[in-house]
């Protein structure tokens, strides 16, 4: 069966401390993984793919099919950051697939 | 550039009423298009998606159903909400092989 698990609903850490959010998957296929942010009263936004290799504000996140993992990690933590974050795997076709989300809280 | 419009922002209705929650694509022609529920501590929940006009694909039966009437509209319904229905409805649309561009939402509470 296809699924996202996030272990953790809430992370707190400190300003300028790394951070890491953890995401498992389950899918027998080739998987396109993605990352989502949604900040106080905005959208919920696309963060990062997993095919485009890149980093956004700081953060990214490494495929490992061996450990069928993609965490989302970021060397030093900035207030900003705070926000909830949700894994998502494209599982084939049209569906796309989301974690339960980790709230991210960045204290000063 | 694409831009994805979702309304009423907040509804209040009571139970056995109807719903129609409005989502439309600008910018773009033959989107995918794609609706989830927000539960807290759950994530989002696929409820509908569709590939093209009158393509309509439901992944959780429910009190629920979804049209898309025009290519870049795509609406929720319920000819009778029940209270389990209250959640917060996201709209979004993807252009294929990309990720998602979501609305702003829509905060559903039946009473």
């Amino acid at each position: 069966a296809q699924r996202v698990t996030q272990p953790e609903k809430l992370l707190s850490v400190f300003k300028g401390a790394p951070v890491e959010l953890k995401c498992n998957y389950s899918y027998s296929g080739s998987p396109e993984l993605f990352w989502y942010v949604q900040y106080s009263r905005q959208r919920l936004q696309l963060l990062l793919r997993h095919i485009s290799r890149e980093s956004i504000k700081g953060f990214t996140a490494d495929l490992n099919k061996g450990e069928t993992s993609f965490h989302l990690k970021k060397p030093f933590a900035q207030e900003e950051d705070s926000a909830m974050y949700y894994c998502a795997l494209k599982a084939g076709g049209f569906k796309t697939i989301f974690g339960a989300g980790t709230r991210l809280f960045v204290k000063a | 550039s694409q831009t994805i419009h979702q309304w009423p922002a907040t509804l209040v209705q009571p139970v056995g009423s109807p719903l129609s929650l409005e989502c439309t694509v600008e910018g773009t022609s033959n989107p995918n298009l794609y609706w989830y529920r927000q539960a807290a501590g759950r994530g989002l929940q696929l409820l509908f998606y569709s590939v093209g006009i009158g393509q309509i694909s439901s992944e959780v039966p429910q009190n629920l159903s979804a049209s898309r009437p025009q290519d870049r509209q795509f609406i929720l319904s319920s000819k009778k909400l029940l209270l389990s229905d209250s959640g917060f409805y996201l709209c979004a649309w993807s252009p294929g092989t990309e990720g998602y561009t979501f609305g702003s939402g829509t905060r559903l509470t039946v009473v």
